[in-house]
């Protein structure tokens, strides 16, 4: 069965950097990207980008252009995410969710990883 | 980009009632419209895929519909595992939700 396993929660002081993993397993890796997707306390879903696993190909969201960096590990199946020079606006929930960057929709998604940035 | 806007931001239903939601893109737009179902404290579930493609294991009571600016959610039958919280999505936009409350 498909499955995304993320890291464990996090907790920052503003300006640092923060890396959150996503273990895939029970299909092929290279046959899909992975999406990532953010959820303040209480808010919606924010897109924050997409990485092709086959060819390394990246897609961000404009507002975290600079701040963000997406990377696949195909030896061991593992889709991160490091979003750096964070701030408060950045405690969320963060997902990883399969899917290619077509219609499709994004089918399986993690458990969720709380990131928390507090001095 | 394209702007997604939901309508309502909250509805509240019976057990029973036929409920829509509804989608409004910026500009006119392809196919590529995705609907999710969030709960608390759980990560979204996709529904429905491509306006109206009904993903695996999805009962069949949510449909999706809709062309170029408006597209629409509708689920035939509430139930009470459908209380939850409703997006859509186009490429890399998300609807802000819509929260189906109990009436």
């Amino acid at each position: 069965q498909v499955q995304l396993v993320q890291s464990g929660g996090e907790v920052k002081k503003p300006g640092a950097s923060v890396k959150v993993s996503c273990k895939a397993s029970g299909y092929t890796f290279t046959s899909y990207g992975i999406s990532w997707v953010r959820q303040a306390p209480g808010q919606g879903l924010e897109w924050m980008g997409w990485i092709s696993v086959h060819s390394g190909n990246t897609k961000y969201a404009q507002k975290l252009q600079g701040r963000v960096t997406m990377t696949t590990d195909t030896s061991t199946t593992t889709a991160s995410l490091e979003l750096r020079s964070l701030t408060s606006d950045d405690t969320a929930v963060y997902y990883c969710a399969r899917g290619n960057w077509n219609p499709r929709g994004f089918d399986y998604w993690g458990q969720g990883t709380l990131v928390t940035v507090s001095s | 980009d394209i702007q997604m806007t939901q309508s309502p931001s909250t509805l509240s239903a019976s057990v029973g009632d036929r409920v829509t939601i509804t989608c409004r893109a910026s500009q006119s737009m392809s196919s590529w419209l995705a609907w999710y179902q969030q709960k608390p404290g759980k990560a979204p579930k996709l529904l429905i895929y491509k306006v109206s493609s009904l993903e695996s294991g999805v009962p069949s009571r949510f449909s999706g519909s809709g062309s170029g600016t408006e597209f629409t959610l509708t689920i035939s039958s509430l139930q009470p595992d459908d209380f939850a919280t409703y997006y859509c999505q186009h490429e890399g936009t998300f609807g802000q939700g819509t929260k189906v409350e109990i009436k």
